[in-house]
């Protein structure tokens, strides 16, 4: 079964500069997340998506940006990159429960997320 | 208030035994979901099991399943015959809201599993 698709899996960028990571979600998945995860610290909610309209809004620094596009994917931008933005970024998808209230359709699905070294 | 927590930041069990990662939750909605993620130090986040707040019976699924009690909130993953390939950290998460299309979803603060052999 098709799982939810990020690149690059791996990025190494210098202090101030700008990266942009790649989400493709599960088919007919029509909620993308991003989370941030942190050496040894639990994934953060950063941003979210429903139907391509930002739906939810975490600890996303203004430095960084993110959208959904009109084949479901979505990019995390992230300008003036500092040495504590070095993390394991995550994209998820999911059914939006209103699709399907109950039972493991609700489940979101973590893609194998992005490892972003700033240097 | 912690919405997801997990008090055991590691837990040591013998190969092939048994052995219960705690979670307790926190919620006022009266519908949400339960899961429990694996992550091994390759990094990612692997879906184990689910349990919705209407469900009746304990979530199975393989060697994994989840001890729900609705009245002490809590959803601890069982994890029977524990194998080496069991090794990671274990995140319980919470999806709130299950009725709307805008839903929260919570992490703990994981618990690193270590299995001896």
């Amino acid at each position: 079964a098709a799982g939810v698709i990020q690149s690059p899996r791996h990025l190494i960028k210098e202090k101030r500069e700008t990266a942009t990571l790649k989400c493709y979600p599960i088919p007919r998945h029509d909620t993308v997340y991003w989370y941030q995860q942190g050496p040894g610290q639990d994934p953060q909610f950063l941003i979210s998506f429903y139907e391509k309209m930002q739906s939810d809004k975490g600890s996303i620094p203004d430095r960084f940006s993110a959208q959904q596009f009109s084949d479901y994917h979505s990019e995390l931008n992230m300008s003036s990159l500092e040495l504590g933005d070095s993390a394991l970024y995550f994209c998820a998808s999911s059914l939006a429960s209103g699709t399907e209230a109950r039972g493991a359709g609700n489940t979101i699905y973590f893609g194998e997320g992005s490892w972003l070294t700033v240097v | 208030a912690q919405k997801i927590t997990q008090t055991q930041p590691g837990m040591f069990v013998q190969e092939k035994e048994a052995v219960t990662l705690d979670c307790t939750y926190d919620t006022s909605d009266p519908s949400y979901g339960l899961f429990w993620y694996k992550q091994p130090s390759s990094g990612e986040m692997i879906f184990l099991i689910y349990q919705g707040s209407y469900d009746q019976q304990n979530a199975t699924e393989g060697r994994y399943s989840l001890n729900f009690q609705k009245a002490r909130k809590s959803a601890n993953l069982v994890i029977s015959a524990s194998q080496l390939g069991d090794s990671a950290m274990y995140f319980c998460a919470m999806r709130e809201g299950m009725l709307g299309n805008f839903n929260k979803f919570y992490f703990g603060s994981g618990t690193k599993l270590n299995v001896k052999p």
